[in-house]
């Protein structure tokens, strides 16, 4: 069963540097999402991407961070200067469309923390 | 903005039937859908609703009545492996908004 696959699994970084979280979305799926998950809290929407341009995005995806689809295969969350309050779950899914009522599918995610 | 509420914390028997209550207010969505999450792992979606009315997979079943801003789900002939956080999200415009979630421990 195709599934989303994300790496590395575990990222730990010291505050003020950049770190890129990789994801390899389900093949035949156009649209993508990047999540957070703050330890012990709700899971938040960061951003939705489509046709190689944000679709939505929240308050908390500021000018720190951007995605970037490189190639056909990956998908990338940057976070340019992390702070100790980027340390969080890391989940990005991915939907055949972008219809609300579509299933959004999330990869096993990437633990940040920021030291 | 959207306020979703759903219990912190559920007990239940092993065998037995749970029904997880998810209440919201908002000013509108497209769908609502249920996900499990195990500790340390991404959410796996279980059901959504889009009309009023249950929908049955297998042993969960969801509920949605939009006039009254309430879902369940329900969880039948529990498994130890049920244990688990059940999160309710509201969908709409390219993006899920989540609730808190719901612990289900289930014992033997």
């Amino acid at each position: 069963e195709p599934e989303v696959t994300q790496t590395p699994s575990h990222q730990v970084t010291q505050m003020g540097q950049e770190v890129i979280l990789r994801c390899v979305p389900i093949s035949n799926h156009l649209y993508f999402y990047w999540y957070r998950q703050i330890l012990g809290q709700k899971v938040e929407f960061l951003v939705s991407f489509y046709n190689n341009e944000i679709s939505e995005k929240s308050e908390i995806f500021d000018d720190q961070f951007s995605v970037e689809r490189p190639d056909g295969s990956n998908f990338t969350l940057k976070i340019r200067s992390t702070k100790l309050e980027d340390s969080a779950m890391y989940f990005c899914a991915s939907s055949d469309t972008g219809a609300s009522t579509d299933t959004q599918y999330f990869g096993p995610g990437t633990r940040l923390t920021v030291l | 903005g959207q306020n979703i509420d759903q219990p912190t914390e559920m007990t239940a028997t092993e065998g037995a039937i749970v029904q997880i209550n998810c209440t919201y207010q908002t000013s509108g969505f497209n769908g609502l859908f249920w996900y499990q999450q195990h500790a340390g792992e991404a959410p796996t979606f279980l059901s959504y609703n889009v009309l009023d009315g249950l929908e049955e997979k297998g042993r969960f079943s969801s509920f949605l009545s939009r006039s009254k801003g309430y879902s369940y789900l329900l969880l039948k002939e529990l498994q130890m492996k049920d244990s688990a956080s059940y999160l309710c999200a509201l969908s709409n415009d390219y993006k899920l908004s989540f609730g808190a979630g719901t612990t289900v421990t289930v014992r033997a």
